[in-house]
């Protein structure tokens, strides 16, 4: 009964270092997508995927990006990490089709020194 | 740019007092107006709403939604310690990939 996982948890980077942030999910569904959560500003959308090999880029895309190579794994990738992208991330999914809710992962927790 | 304002941003409340949380929203081509219920980690999702006047009830929670309006209310009747959480709203608009905006989220504490 996994649903969406988000691999790491908690994670602590410094300024200029680089990492991936992994969303896999275990429904067969075809929609993905990243937000980030701050403090007062709700969730904002990163990035998004509506299939396998396919990404777009959401409201907030800079510094930040993704790729879909198998449809139950997206991939965020922090290049060059910054304190503004300390943040909570979460990840969902959705499947295909009109008025499907968005199932989500329980976030990554990432702070930037 | 579609906006979604959640009122109020916090609320205490006692165990058993009703609570009525408010979302206005303003979207191109409106498709849906879901509310998520956020405890530790993950949203959870608790309904959604694409048709005036019709009501969703799940247990003590209920909401609905006024198209002509534009906004939505969740109702908690008897509320509970167990009901303190971020209540978020947001909506889809005209894109077909089912982009969500979301409110800021209203923070409930519910007391023994």
């Amino acid at each position: 009964n996994a649903g969406v996982t988000q691999t790491p948890k908690f994670r602590v980077l410094k300024t200029g270092q680089s990492m991936t942030l992994l969303c896999a999910q275990d429904m067969n569904h075809e929609y993905m997508y990243w937000y980030r959560q701050d403090p007062g500003m709700g969730l904002r959308l990163i990035h998004y995927s509506v299939g396998e090999g396919t990404t777009a880029k959401g409201e907030v895309p800079d510094g930040y990006n993704v790729s879909r190579l198998k449809k139950q794994n997206f991939l965020l990738g922090l290049e060059s990490a910054a304190p503004s992208q300390t943040s909570v991330y979460f990840c969902a999914s959705r499947q295909g089709g009109s008025n499907q809710p968005q199932h989500f992962g329980d976030g990554t927790r990432l702070s930037i020194l | 740019e579609d906006k979604v304002v959640q009122s109020p941003l916090s609320l205490v409340v006692h165990e058993g007092d009703t609570v009525t949380l408010n979302c206005s929203y303003e979207v191109t081509n409106f498709r849906s107006l879901l509310w998520y219920k956020q405890e530790k980690k993950a949203p959870t999702f608790l309904f959604m709403l694409t048709s005036s006047g019709i009501e969703k009830k799940s247990g003590r929670l209920s909401s609905i939604l006024d198209k002509k309006e534009l906004f939505s209310i969740l109702n908690i009747t008897a509320t509970q310690t167990g009901d303190s959480a971020i209540y978020l709203c947001a909506v889809t608009g005209g894109t077909s990939y089912g982009k969500l905006t979301f409110g800021q989220g209203t923070i409930l504490t519910v007391h023994p």
